[in-house]
This record gives structure tokens, C-alpha cells and sequence, in this order.
């Protein structure tokens, strides 16, 4: 089955800067990628996600590209601020369709602290 | 618009004792549902998954169950509870059917066993 490798496992930035975090998947069928934020106690909140045809995309201050070559996407967040400090997950899927039904293998997590 | 419903919220039970959690989700028809576990407040565990009333797949050998007795409700449920069935279970939905990805998750229930 899938398997998704995350790092850093922590990342320590200060308010402004920017923060990346990158992911790598092993199984080449899957073709979407989301991100989630999830801050303590609160359930996971998909923050962006991309498909295996699009390279990269943006969202005013966060962006992820995707390098399919490689099985490796990386989540971007510039001008970091202290309420962006969360867990970040990343996680991919071979979407609904066939006999995925969307299931979502999942990396273990960066534990973002952006200092003010 | 949709919306996923968890409870109870928290639940602190002893060990051996039944366990029974419910998901449901309203707004749409024939989701995609999905059970997931997460301990020690890092990384996701997809425990069990449903495409349709009544069929369940498991993705891990455990101690858990599942059930959807009907399109929207998902039930997540033990016999006999373990103090490694701690931890935040989280309920998913997605829409079904090919071309459609993004999963959408519930507000949770923290269970303690003791």
C-alpha cells in the first residue's frame, strides 16, 4: 500500500518568515495531495491540495508544488505568523474513484511554532 | 452546504466495557464515510471505510467494528474495550463517485480508556 514520509517532524520559525515542509509518497497511482492544519484539540482542516496534473498551486500565502518524477510535494508558507502555528499533515490519495474510494494514507505530522 | 456531526465529544471508559461512537452527516446523499484514528495527537490511522449502507471495509486487524445502518450514520463500536483504543477517533465524509477527492472531517470524539 501507500506509504507517505514527512519532514521536519518539528519546525521552529519567527513571525515573517517563510516555512516549507515537504512530503514523499511511494505509490505512483496516487494522484491527489491535500494538506490539512489542525490545531490542539480541533479536528484536521484541509488547507490547500493539488492533483497530479497541476505542478503547483497557490493560495494568497500558502502554495504546495508537486514533483511527480521524484514522489515528493511540498507544502510553502510565506510571511509566517504566530496563528499558523498548528500540526501540519500532508497526505495523498488515488481520489473516489475505482476501488480507492478516497482513502487518504496520511504522513505523521509537523508540529509548526512560528515565534512572534 | 454539508456538515458532520461526532458524539459524544469526550468519553472516559474502563477497560472491557462496549464502546459505541456515531457519525452522521447531513447535505448530501451517498457519501463516502470513514473512520480514523489518532493517538497521541499526531498521524492518522484510517480504521474502517464505507461506500454504501451496510458495507464496511477494514483497513487494520483490531479490536474496533463498524457499522452503517443507514446512508448518512456511521457507527464505530467494541465489545470489549482496551487501553490502546485511546486516543481521538475522527469521522470523514467525501463525495462519491469518480473525479471527486477532498475529505472532510468531523469534530471528533477523545476517548480514554482506563
Amino acid at each position: 500500500g501507500e506509504n507517505v514520509e514527512q519532514h521536519p517532524s518539528t519546525l521552529s520559525v519567527q513571525e515573517g518568515d517563510s516555512a516549507v515542509i515537504k512530503c514523499t509518497y511511494s505509490d505512483s497511482a496516487s494522484n491527489y495531495f491535500p494538506w490539512y492544519k489542525q490545531e490542539l484539540g480541533k479536528r484536521p482542516q484541509l488547507i490547500i491540495d493539488i492533483r497530479s496534473n497541476v505542478g503547483e498551486k497557490k493560495d494568497q500565502r500558502i502554495a504546495v508544488t508537486l514533483n511527480k518524477t521524484a514522489k515528493h510535494f511540498s507544502l510553502h508558507i510565506t510571511e509566517t505568523q504566530p496563528e499558523d502555528s498548528a500540526v501540519y499533515f500532508c497526505a495523498a490519495s488515488m481520489g473516489a474513484g475505482g476501488t480507492s474510494y478516497g482513502k487518504l494514507t496520511f504522513g505523521q505530522g509537523t508540529i509548526l511554532t512560528v515565534h512572534p | 452546504s454539508q456538515t458532520i456531526h461526532q458524539w459524544p465529544a469526550t468519553l472516559v471508559q474502563p477497560v472491557g466495557s462496549p464502546l459505541s461512537l456515531e457519525c452522521t452527516v447531513e447535505g448530501t446523499s451517498n457519501p463516502n464515510l470513514y473512520w480514523y484514528r489518532q493517538a497521541a495527537g499526531r498521524g492518522l490511522q484510517l480504521l474502517f471505510y464505507s461506500v454504501g449502507i451496510g458495507q464496511i471495509s477494514s483497513e487494520v486487524p483490531q479490536n474496533l467494528s463498524a457499522s452503517r445502518p443507514q446512508d448518512r450514520q456511521f457507527i464505530l463500536s467494541s465489545k470489549k474495550l482496551l487501553l490502546s483504543d485511546s486516543g481521538f477517533y475522527l469521522c470523514a465524509w467525501s463525495f462519491p463517485g469518480t473525479g471527486t477527492y477532498e475529505q472532510y472531517f468531523g469534530p471528533g470524539t477523545r476517548l480514554t480508556v482506563t
